[in-house]
């Protein structure tokens, strides 16, 4: 069974831009999570979809938001960058909404200069 | 607000030996307790998890123990390898629904030295 596969894996912007990054949980996941991995404050939830609405949001502007498909793969979105939102965007997915057992994909990297 | 402290932020210990890693939360709602690793590059992984019903929960070579009244869990890795080193992240979470998602320790950057 493949797993959570996130694209791109590595990207580069200039503040102000925006950046949609893409993810396709297991098959037969319905919930998809966000989390934001940086040095300093660690990994992060940003939020969690399942069956197309968001559950949770997590403590983070609304510059970040997210949507969630009818086959489950999700996008987040990042609009008017700034150099703090360099950090690994993680997906991940679970079979159920709170079941507790969320399974990461590899991320994506990205880097604003 | 910190709600998992995790420890030690970094440990290195010799092959065969025993590595032990703790967390403290704070929130008595939490219900689920997980363990990612995390290799460079990759994303975290889970390793084992422990919901407090239970004081320890026990997997191959690795061992979560649940101490509910001290709000600490600690994993415990025996005959360690060099496989093993390794980030490990701690994390807990309200399995019925919580605004929060995971919340993760700071992570324990481990070392194991042939």
């Amino acid at each position: 069974k493949a797993g959570v596969t996130q694209t791109p894996r590595y990207l580069i912007k200039t503040r102000g831009q925006q950046v949609t990054l893409s993810c396709s949980p297991i098959s037969g996941h319905r919930s998809v999570s966000w989390y934001q991995q940086t040095p300093g404050q660690g990994l992060q939830f940003l939020f969690e979809y399942f069956s197309e609405t968001q559950r949770n949001k997590g403590n983070f502007p609304g510059r970040f938001s997210g949507r969630q498909f009818s086959n489950s793969r999700s996008e987040m979105n990042v609009s008017t960058l700034e150099l703090g939102d360099s950090a690994l965007y993680l997906c991940a997915s679970g079979l159920e909404s709170w079941a507790g057992e969320l399974f990461f994909g590899e991320g994506s990297r990205l880097t604003v200069l | 607000q910190q709600q998992v402290k995790q420890s030690p932020q970094s440990l290195i210990v010799q092959k065969g030996g025993i590595s032990i890693i703790n967390c403290a939360y704070e929130n008595t709602a939490f219900d689920y307790f997980p363990w990612y690793q995390q290799f460079p590059g990759k994303g975290p992984a889970l390793l084992i998890a422990i919901r407090p019903d239970v004081s320890e929960k026990k997997e191959g070579r690795f061992t979560i123990s649940f101490n509910k009244s001290a709000k600490q869990f600690s994993l415990h890795i025996m005959d360690s390898q060099p496989g093993d080193s390794a980030t490990y992240f701690c994390a807990a979470m309200f399995s019925g629904g919580g605004a929060d998602g995971l919340t993760f320790g700071k992570g324990t950057h481990l070392i194991i030295q042939p």
